[in-house]
């Protein structure tokens, strides 16, 4: 079974411009995440979708959202962009929601700030 | 507040050096605690999850067991390949759903 895929790979953006990351989850996932990870602050909670809408949310800024589609695909969206959104995005699907489900995670997204 | 820590922050062992890396967490109603691999400019690769005090679970060289307070991954003969951070992680709960709860992570060295 295809594991989690994520693109691009890697992508340069200046300040003030706009970035979206998609993520293919494991077939017959239907919950996908998002995570920030950075040096300094390791891995962080960005927001869940299930079933194409938000479920739970992280403590970041309104200029990230995202969505899911009905193949359970997500995207997720980074506008105005700020030198500290530097970082790997990372995204993980599990079958279900809840707390024993494991999250499986795609190889990022390396999104570089100049 | 739900907090997990993971100590040490770095390790290097020699090859054939066996050790244990620490993961301690304060969290109500626990449902689960992870460890993942995770290599460098990769994502996580998961190993383990332990449900309840007590429980152990072993692949290869690795074994992870949970008590009420902490988790310890245990590395038995390790070897170059075992070099990666090692991450613990548990669920809290939101708003209106569940989040992974990541620790720092220890980046394990192993030398020839």
């Amino acid at each position: 079974k295809a594991g989690v895929t994520q693109t691009p790979r890697y992508l340069i953006k200046t300040r003030g411009q706009q970035v979206t990351l998609s993520c293919s989850p494991i077939s017959g996932h239907r919950s996908v995440s998002w995570y920030q990870q950075t040096p300094g602050q390791g891995l962080q909670f960005l927001f869940e979708y299930f079933s194409e809408t938000q479920r739970n949310k992280g403590n970041f800024p309104g200029r990230f959202s995202g969505r899911q589609f009905s193949n359970s695909r997500s995207e997720m969206n980074v506008s105005t962009l700020e030198l500290g959104d530097s970082a790997l995005y990372l995204c993980a699907s599990s079958p279900n929601r809840g707390g024993r489900e494991t999250q499986y995670f795609g190889p990022g997204t390396r999104l570089l700030v100049l | 507040e739900d907090q997990v820590t993971q100590s040490p922050e770095a390790l290097r062992l020699q090859e054939g050096e066996s050790s244990s890396l620490n993961c301690s967490y304060t969290v109500s109603g626990l449902r689960g605690l992870f460890w993942y691999r995770q290599d460098p400019g990769k994502g996580p690769e998961f190993l383990f999850t332990l449900y309840s005090a007590g429980e152990e679970k072993e692949k290869e060289r690795l074994k992870a067991t949970l008590t009420k307070k902490e988790s310890f991954l245990h590395i038995t003969a390790p070897k170059p390949e075992d070099s990666a951070t090692y991450l613990c992680a548990f669920f809290i709960t939101g708003d209106s759903g569940y989040a992974l709860n990541f620790g720092k992570g220890t980046s394990l060295l192993v030398t020839p």
